[in-house]
């Protein structure tokens, strides 16, 4: 499972407040991954950082923020959460693997906006 | 902009069937993913294609990787129940990031 843990792993908030989920790895991945899955759309590309305070955006990333201040955890940020940011979240860190690289992911944040 | 497009989006099979599903993607690109998911779970990795015509099997799965047409096939056969699940495919886009398809729910009925 590549030793990926998130928490917390089910949440559920009000609009407007601000909320952090917390990816954790502990087998040094350079590149992490925050992704969101929403039906109809696969996975979308949210943040990923390549290293210890590198982040860059992705996708779909307004309304949300990352930090990454130790390589083993990737925070992901929603300052004011909002009802379309219902979803489940998804952290992934890059593995090489046979000679291929190879993103894996960890269990998900189901998180829930009212 | 790469896209990424699976079909179908759902399909109902009976087991023992044959069956391939399809994944387009709109720009060049030298990677490509399968990867399975059943319900409330997270995503498993399948396949990793990088080079054209590239063929790989595990079990009753066999994806393969034309980068000239830009598609991706992955052929289920002799269906059985314990492969229903949702199939994605995604596609690296620069520094590893992935562009995923819509996801193909597949429910194989005995």
């Amino acid at each position: 499972d590549a030793g990926i843990t998130q928490s917390p792993r089910h949440k559920v908030t009000e609009t407007g407040t601000p909320v952090t989920l917390r990816c954790h790895q502990t087998e040094n991945h350079r590149y992490m991954y925050w992704y969101r899955q929403d039906p109809g759309h696969g996975l979308r590309l949210i943040h990923y950082s390549y290293g210890v305070k590198d982040t860059d955006k992705g996708e779909v990333s307004d309304g949300y923020s990352v930090s990454r201040s130790k390589t083993e955890d990737f925070l992901l940020t929603l300052e004011s959460a909002t009802s379309s940011q219902t979803s489940v979240y998804f952290c992934a860190i890059s593995q090489q693997g046979q000679g291929l690289e190879t993103q894996y992911f960890g269990p998900g944040t189901r998180l829930l906006v009212l | 902009e790469l896209k990424v497009e699976q079909n179908p989006l759902f399909l109902s099979m009976q087991e023992g069937k044959n069956y391939t599903i399809y994944c387009n993607y709109s720009t060049t690109s030298d990677r490509l993913y399968w990867y399975r998911q059943d319900p409330g779970k997270s995503l498993e990795s399948l396949f990793v294609l990088l080079s054209n015509g590239a063929v790989k099997q595990e079990g009753r799965l066999m994806a393969s990787l034309d980068t000239k047409a830009r598609l991706s096939t992955l052929h289920i056969t002799a269906a059985v129940h314990d492969l229903s699940a949702t199939y994605f495919c995604a596609v690296v886009q620069g520094a590893q990031k992935l562009v995923f398809g819509q996801g193909t729910r597949l429910t194989i009925n005995p």
